[in-house]
């Protein structure tokens, strides 16, 4: 089984903070993602990395950002948090080939008041 | 339409029953085909594969039918343990992203 971890697990934050979600695997994945659902919805891609120094944005476009400067480490950083952003974001990586499943961490939920 | 669509549900069946899910996607160059579970307000957890000749782990079998685009899920004996949502995910590129996509999700309600 996969270990990969999310923090925090719950996040209630004021509009105009900055937030960084932290994810990190140890199984040496080279692909990580990040997704964003919200309740009943279907999972959206937001973020995904091929490897070190390689982030593209996904289907869903966001205002996150985020950066791969270590292999096991894939943090996703809001500048300015807005009431918009509350939903689950959902970490997960999957090992290199083409089909290979992906391992979901357990996901932050983010509150912005 | 969306890429990937599926029969939201809920399914309400008594323990011991036969269900069957279906889903369908759009992109005929789709490789990848993948059946997950999602508990409430939970992570997605891989549930199984789906392969070209039909698969079986246990009670579950998938299927995947490429020239009508659709992948079921069949899940015989259902436990009350059963009751989740089951997404159909599906990679329409056959480079090597790996972007799946995922459906909404099947609710399945499992009853005593």
């Amino acid at each position: 089984e996969a270990d990969i971890y999310q923090t925090p697990r719950y996040l209630v934050i004021g509009t105009g903070k900055k937030i960084t979600l932290e994810c990190s695997q140890t199984m040496g994945h080279d692909k990580m993602y990040w997704y964003q659902q919200d309740p009943g919805m279907e999972l959206h891609l937001i973020h995904y990395s091929y490897g070190v120094n390689s982030t593209e944005k996904g289907d869903l476009s966001s205002e996150s950002t985020v950066s791969r400067i270590r292999t096991e480490h894939f943090p996703l950083t809001l500048e300015s948090a807005r009431p918009s952003h509350t939903s689950q974001y959902l970490c997960a990586s999957s090992e290199w080939g083409n089909g290979s499943p992906l391992h979901f961490g357990n996901g932050t939920r983010l509150t912005v008041t | 339409r969306k890429e990937v669509e599926q029969d939201p549900g809920p399914f309400n069946v008594p323990e011991g029953a036969t269900v069957a899910f279906n889903c369908t996607y759009s992109n005929s160059a789709s490789q990848s085909f993948f059946w997950y579970r999602q508990d409430c307000r939970k992570e997605p957890k891989l549930l199984m594969s789906v392969y070209s000749s039909g698969n079986e782990d246990g009670r579950f079998t998938a299927q995947l039918n490429r020239a009508s685009q659709y992948i079921s899920l069949l899940i015989r004996d259902s436990k009350l343990s059963d009751s989740a949502t089951y997404l159909c995910v599906v990679n329409p590129d056959p480079g090597a992203t790996n972007k799946l996509i995922f459906g909404t999700g099947t609710l399945l309600a499992v009853q005593p």
